[in-house]
C-alpha cells in the first residue's frame, strides 16, 4: 500500500526556533507534493504546492524543499500564529493521499 | 472570493445513507479548471480524500469508499452532493468540501475548503 509519513507527529519549540517537518513517500512521488496548515477548529488551508511554491499570502517564513520519496517543510522562526496541525498530501498516484499531521506547539 | 459551505441534515443513523451539500459561491462551479472535492477527517486519524466531480468528466471515487459512495453536481444551483450509503460509526468524521485544482492528470491540489460539517453516525 501506498504510504505517506510524516514526522514527528508533535513538536513543541520556542518563539524564533527552527522548525523542521518531514514527509516521506513509501515510493517516489515526483515532487507532486503540498503542504496544508490547519488551525484548531478549522478547515486545512494550502501552504505550499510543487514542494516549494509558497501559496500567495502565506508568510515567508515558511519553505518546502525535498525530491524523490523525502520532503520538508521549515519554520523558520516559528510565531504564536503558527500554531497548527501541518499536513502533506500526494498527488502523484490516485487517490490523492494525506499524511497523519504534524502538530505544531510553543513551548 | 471563492466560498464553499457545507450542509447537510445532522446526525445519521448506522445502516443509512449521508448525504451533504456544498454550495461554491464567488467561482463558476461549470469551470474546467477545477474538481469539486469530498475530504473527511476522523477525529483520532488524518484526513481521507472521498472523491471528486468534474462537470464534465464525471466523478472519481477513493477506492476504499467506491462501492458506497457518490458525488453529483448541478450547475444551476452552483452545488454539489456527496452521499454514501451503508454508514456505519467508522463514518462518524468532519467533512469538507473543497475546490480541487485541474493539471494534466486529475486534481493536484485543494484550495479553498469549506468550513467543515461533522456528522455522527449515532443510533
Amino acid at each position: 500500500d501506498f504510504q505517506m509519513t510524516q514526522s514527528p507527529s508533535y513538536v513543541s519549540a520556542s518563539v524564533g526556533d527552527r522548525v523542521i517537518i518531514t514527509c516521506q513517500a513509501s515510493q517516489v512521488i515526483n515532487n507532486f507534493l503540498n503542504w496544508y496548515q490547519q488551525k484548531p477548529g478549522k478547515a486545512p488551508k494550502l501552504l505550499i504546492y510543487d514542494a516549494t511554491n509558497l501559496q500567495i499570502g502565506a508568510p515567508s517564513r515558511f519553505s518546502g524543499s525535498g525530491s524523490g520519496t523525502h520532503y520538508t517543510l521549515t519554520i523558520s522562526s516559528l510565531q504564536p500564529e503558527d500554531i497548527a496541525t501541518y499536513f502533506c498530501q500526494q498527488y502523484d498516484n490516485l487517490p490523492p493521499l494525506f499524511g497523519g499531521g504534524t502538530r505544531v506547539d510553543i513551548k | 472570493q471563492v466560498q464553499l459551505q457545507e450542509s447537510g441534515p445532522g446526525p445519521v443513523m448506522p445502516s443509512q445513507t449521508l448525504s451533504l451539500t456544498c454550495a461554491v459561491s464567488g467561482a463558476s462551479i461549470s469551470s474546467g479548471d477545477f474538481y469539486w472535492t469530498w475530504i473527511r477527517q476522523h477525529p483520532e486519524t488524518g484526513l481521507e480524500f472521498i472523491g471528486h466531480i468534474h462537470y464534465s468528466r464525471g466523478p472519481y471515487y477513493n477506492p476504499s469508499l467506491q462501492s458506497r459512495v457518490s458525488i453529483s453536481i448541478d450547475t444551476s444551483k452552483h452545488h454539489f452532493s456527496l452521499q454514501l450509503t451503508s454508514v456505519t460509526a467508522a463514518d462518524t468524521a468532519v467533512y469538507f468540501c473543497a475546490r480541487g485544482n485541474n493539471w494534466s492528470y486529475g486534481v493536484n491540489w485543494f484550495d479553498p475548503w469549506g468550513p467543515g460539517t461533522l456528522v455522527t453516525v449515532s443510533s
